[in-house]
């Protein structure tokens, strides 16, 4: 069965500070990997995926992830953070062999600070 | 640019009633879904539909669920006779049919059961 997991619940980071977030993942064959985020009270933006191909890919408002295999990982991560990226950011995993219904990890919650 | 709708934004049931989640899926996507999250925790796949017939459903996705395609536009999810714990966001979510699975969610609707 495919599963993701985030490890950290909770990350604080100053505006204009970096941003890294953890993703792996458990799955057999090569996944689908996608990171959505969820500001308050709205529904789930994508912000970028890997499908294959490239391992480093971006995505909007600045985000990039990179796909490692060998670590089954995929992070997610913004050179400078604004105030604006204060929200919840969720890993999934998908695959052709399960319909393509997503595997989501339970979240990150980004703080930004002045 | 298109987007998966959803109503109500928020609805308020007594234990026991059924209750009908409304979606409007993006009008070329032929693949549909329905995931909850329950305050605080992940995002759960309920089921997946194509084709006019469910293609995948979880657990959590007993005889009190079902799901219905009634007009070619909107995809309904209803539960028959809630509980207190099916209070939670509901989001529905649509994809095209393609190798590449993106699936675009709406904004979700908060069901809370008294």
């Amino acid at each position: 069965a495919q599963s993701v997991t985030q490890p950290d619940i909770h990350i604080t980071v100053s505006e204009g500070a970096s941003l890294e977030l953890r993703c792996n993942y458990s799955y057999g064959a090569t996944p689908y990997l996608f990171w959505y985020v969820q500001s308050p009270g709205q529904g789930l933006q994508l912000l970028l995926k890997y499908f294959s191909g490239d391992t480093l890919v971006q995505g909007i408002k600045g985000f990039e992830a990179e796909f490692k295999r060998s670590q089954s990982s995929f992070n997610l991560r913004k050179p400078s953070v604004h105030w604006s990226d204060a929200a919840e950011y969720f890993c999934a995993v998908g695959s052709r062999s399960n319909d393509y219904k997503l595997s989501f990890g339970a979240g990150t919650t980004v703080t930004v600070r002045a | 640019e298109p987007e998966v709708t959803q109503t109500p934004s928020h609805q308020v049931t007594q234990m026991g009633q059924e209750v009908i989640l409304r979606c409007v899926p993006i009008s070329n996507h032929l693949y549909f879904y329905w995931y909850r999250q329950i305050l605080g925790q992940k995002v759960e796949f309920l089921v997946s539909f194509y084709n006019n017939e469910i293609s995948e459903k979880s657990e959590i996705f007993d005889d009190q669920f079902s799901v219905e395609r009634p007009d070619g536009s909107n995809f309904t999810l209803k539960i028959r006779s809630t509980k207190l714990e099916d209070s939670a966001m509901y989001f529905c979510a649509s994809s095209e049919e393609s190798s590449y699975n993106e699936q675009f969610f709406g904004p979700g609707t908060r069901l809370t059961v008294l």
